[in-house]
């Protein structure tokens, strides 16, 4: 059973331009989650997603940052004329099930992407 | 809101000595705990995990005691090894289904 499956690995892009994320979850699970880590930090949540509904995007920049989970396809977080400071690692994260109560299902993570602007 | 704090790090050890990295952790109730293992270059893989108090989670040789009375989630192990060298994160549900990480202790095991 694959894991989690991120691409790119590596995206570099100039200030303006726009980057496209692209998550495929483990199979058989409904649930999408992406974090960004800042270098040197922890990662920080941005956007839970399940098929065709935001559910929660509390972490993301209110602006240029949007995400999509499709029926059919990769989940794909897109930012729009990306700037230095959206060099980060992105990584995405599937679960089989959500929320039971307080007891957070296992949440697997993919090996990330890796954004650079210059 | 819910909280996970770790021990700073980096922590430098040598091969065979025993590890301990602290994560105290605040929340309303009793949330499952988690720590996860980030190696060089690669994303971060669940290492173990409780779901409640009192319970130990154990994988690989590393592991943590969910204790309530201190709100604490330590990670141990008794003898590390060159491979444990990677950056380790503890975490749990910040509500909405979304995890809440800990900064991360960069461990380093020198032969």
């Amino acid at each position: 059973n694959a894991g989690v499956m991120q691409n790119p690995r590596h995206l570099v892009r100039r200030r303006g331009q726009e980057a496209r994320l692209r998550c495929s979850p483990m199979k058989g699970h409904s649930h999408v989650y992406w974090y960004r880590q800042l270098p040197e930090e922890g990662l920080k949540f941005m956007v839970y997603l399940q098929k065709e509904n935001i559910i929660d995007e509390s972490g993301m920049p209110k602006e240029r940052f949007s995400a999509e989970f499709p029926k059919e396809g990769p989940s794909i977080l897109r930012i729009q004329q990306v700037v230095r400071g959206d060099s980060a690692a992105y990584f995405c994260a599937s679960s089989l099930a959500g929320t039971s109560g307080r007891s957070t299902d296992t949440q697997y993570f993919g090996p990330g992407t890796r954004l650079t602007v210059l | 809101g819910d909280s996970v704090t770790q021990m700073e790090g980096p922590v430098t050890l040598s091969e065979e000595a025993f590890l301990t990295i602290n994560c105290t952790y605040t929340a309303t109730g009793y949330p499952s705990l988690f720590w996860y293992v980030q190696y060089p270059g690669e994303g971060l893989q669940l290492l173990l995990k409780a779901t409640k108090a009192d319970d130990k989670g154990s994988n690989k040789g590393f592991e943590a005691t969910y204790r309530k009375e201190t709100t604490s989630f330590h990670l141990e192990k008794g003898s590390v090894q060159v491979s444990d060298s990677a950056v380790y994160f503890c975490a749990l549900p910040g509500g909405s289904e979304k995890l809440v990480f800990g900064k991360g202790t960069k461990l380093t095991v020198n032969p």
